[in-house]
C-alpha cells in the first residue's frame, strides 16, 4: 500500500535561509508525487508535482523538488525563505486508480525574522 | 474561472444533529473528491465521483455519512447523528477531464465542523 512520511512535523528557519522539507514515499508502482501548501483556515494550494520526465520539478513561489527513485524521496527546497512562506506543507502521492491522494501528516514551516 | 467553493465555511452543531455540506467544483471538472482533515494531520480521503457516479468510498465513511453529486455538478456531504469525533475540516477538490493519474486536484477552502 502506498504511504507518505514527512520527517519533522515542525521546521523553523531564519528569513533568507535554505528551506528543506523532507518527504519519503512507499509505492509498488511508479508514483505521482505532489507538494501542497496550506495557509491558516484555507484549503490546499498546489506548489508542484512530479508525474513523468525531468526529476527536478520547479513550482510556484521559488520552490522546487527532486524525485529520487533510489531513495524513494521527494524533498521540497527553496534557496531563501521569506516570511510569507510560513504555512503547513503536505506531501502526497497519487494512486493509480481513481486519482485519490494519500497525504503525509504535514510539516509546519516557521520563518523567523 | 472561479475556484472550488464550499458552503458553509463553518458549522457548529450539537451531537446527534444532522449536517449537510455543499461543494461546487470548478466548471466542467469531471472528478470531485471529499477529504477530511483533523487537527495536526494531513487530509484523509473519504470518497470521489466521476461525473454523477460515486466510484469509491473510504472505510472512514461510516453509514452515517452519505455523499451525492446529482447531475454531475455540485456535491453534498451529509453526516447523520453527528458525534464529537466528526469534528474536522471537510475539504472538497475537483480535477478536470477525468484523467485521474497525476491530474492536479484543486481544493476548496473547506468547511470546519465543530460538534459539541
Amino acid at each position: 500500500a502506498q504511504s507518505v512520511t514527512q520527517l519533522g512535523s515542525h521546521v523553523s528557519v531564519s528569513e533568507g535561509a535554505l528551506v528543506l522539507l523532507r518527504c519519503n514515499y512507499s509505492s509498488s508502482v511508479p508514483p505521482y508525487l505532489f507538494w501542497y501548501v496550506q495557509y491558516p483556515n484555507q484549503g490546499l494550494q498546489l506548489l508542484l508535482k512530479y508525474t513523468t520526465g525531468a526529476t527536478l520539478v520547479k513550482g510556484i513561489n521559488g520552490f522546487e523538488a527532486e524525485f529520487k527513485k533510489s531513495e524513494t524521496s521527494f524533498h521540497l527546497t527553496k534557496p531563501s525563505a521569506h516570511m510569507s512562506d510560513a504555512a503547513e506543507y503536505f506531501c502526497a502521492v497519487s494512486l493509480n486508480q481513481g486519482g485519490k491522494l494519500i497525504f503525509g501528516q504535514g510539516t509546519e514551516l516557521s520563518v523567523k525574522p | 474561472d472561479t475556484g472550488v467553493s464550499q458552503d458553509p465555511r463553518h458549522k457548529i452543531t450539537k451531537r446527534g444533529q444532522n449536517v449537510t455540506f455543499r461543494c461546487d467544483p470548478i466548471s466542467e471538472h469531471n472528478r470531485l473528491y471529499w477529504y477530511r482533515q483533523t487537527l495536526g494531520q494531513g487530509p484523509e480521503f473519504l470518497t470521489y465521483f466521476q461525473n454523477e457516479a460515486q466510484l469509491e468510498k473510504s472505510r472512514l465513511l461510516s453509514d452515517r455519512f452519505s455523499a451525492e453529486r446529482p447531475k454531475g455538478s455540485f456535491s453534498t456531504l451529509e453526516i447523520q447523528r453527528t458525534e464529537q469525533g466528526d469534528s474536522a475540516m471537510y475539504l472538497c477538490a475537483s480535477s478536470p477531464r477525468g484523467a485521474a493519474i497525476g491530474e492536479t486536484q484543486y481544493f476548496g477552502p473547506g468547511t470546519r465542523l465543530l460538534v459539541l
